[in-house]
């Protein structure tokens, strides 16, 4: 299994551009998140799908869209590209909840975005 | 709302013991994950906590007391390798959601 695949590995783009980040996973999770991540600071929740057809909103879901045609994969629209969307972005997957179930989100390798 | 503290930063040496601290407060729990994440790297999953007590893996046990709202990593038998971020994040206990809220992450060095 690749586990969690994130493309482009790096990107720099101009204010106002726009792009797709693309987040791939082979271990048939359900649960799906998108995060960024600030230098020198935690990870904050951008948005998040339960399963295909669903996504909601996270903390910081504002220039962002994102959709859940496939069980597989979760991509990351920025439109209107702007400086303060300069982060590193990574996507996460985990299994199925049950109550208190471990189920841990595996992460990958992450998107380093530069908007100038 | 909803905070989780870390300290930023803490300096430890090869072969010691370090314990981090996280403190939370949150609308709702359902679990108390510590990842690992050295620098450029994805974050790695490292220890779960659902219940209070200590969990023990290997040279890595994590502590949870639900009353406090607080958790403890503690690293033994420190290696120059362990030098990374660690990040305390709980699980959002509303709906079946599975989000996690983290905090900013403590900057471990290991100096030999």
């Amino acid at each position: 299994n690749a586990g969690v695949t994130q493309t482009p590995k790096f990107r720099i783009l101009k204010i106002g551009q726009s792009m797709t980040l693309q987040c791939t996973q082979d271990m048939n999770h359900n649960y799906m998140y998108w995060y960024r991540q600030d230098p020198g600071m935690g990870l904050k929740l951008i948005y998040y799908s339960v399963g295909a057809g669903i996504t909601d909103k996270g903390e910081v879901p504002n220039g962002y869209n994102v959709s859940r045609s496939t069980t597989e994969d979760f991509p990351l629209r920025l439109e209107l590209a702007a400086p303060s969307q300069t982060s590193v972005y990574f996507c996460a997957s985990s299994g199925r909840l049950s109550s208190g179930g471990e189920y841990e989100q595996y992460f990958g390798p992450g998107t380093r975005l530069t908007v100038t | 709302g909803q905070n989780i503290d870390q300290p930023t930063e803490m300096t430890a040496t090869e072969g010691a013991i370090v314990q981090i601290n996280c403190t939370y407060q949150t609308s709702g729990f359902n679990g108390l994950f510590w990842y690992q994440q050295h620098a450029g790297e994805a974050p790695t999953f490292l220890s779960y906590n659902v219940l209070d007590g200590l969990e023990e893996k290997g040279r890595f046990s994590s502590f949870l007391s639900r009353s406090k709202g607080y958790s403890y990593l503690l690293l033994k038998e420190l290696q120059m390798k362990d030098s990374a971020s660690y990040l305390c994040a709980v699980r959002d206990g509303s709906g079946n959601t599975g989000k996690l809220i983290f905090g900013q992450g403590t900057t471990l060095q290991v100096k030999p």
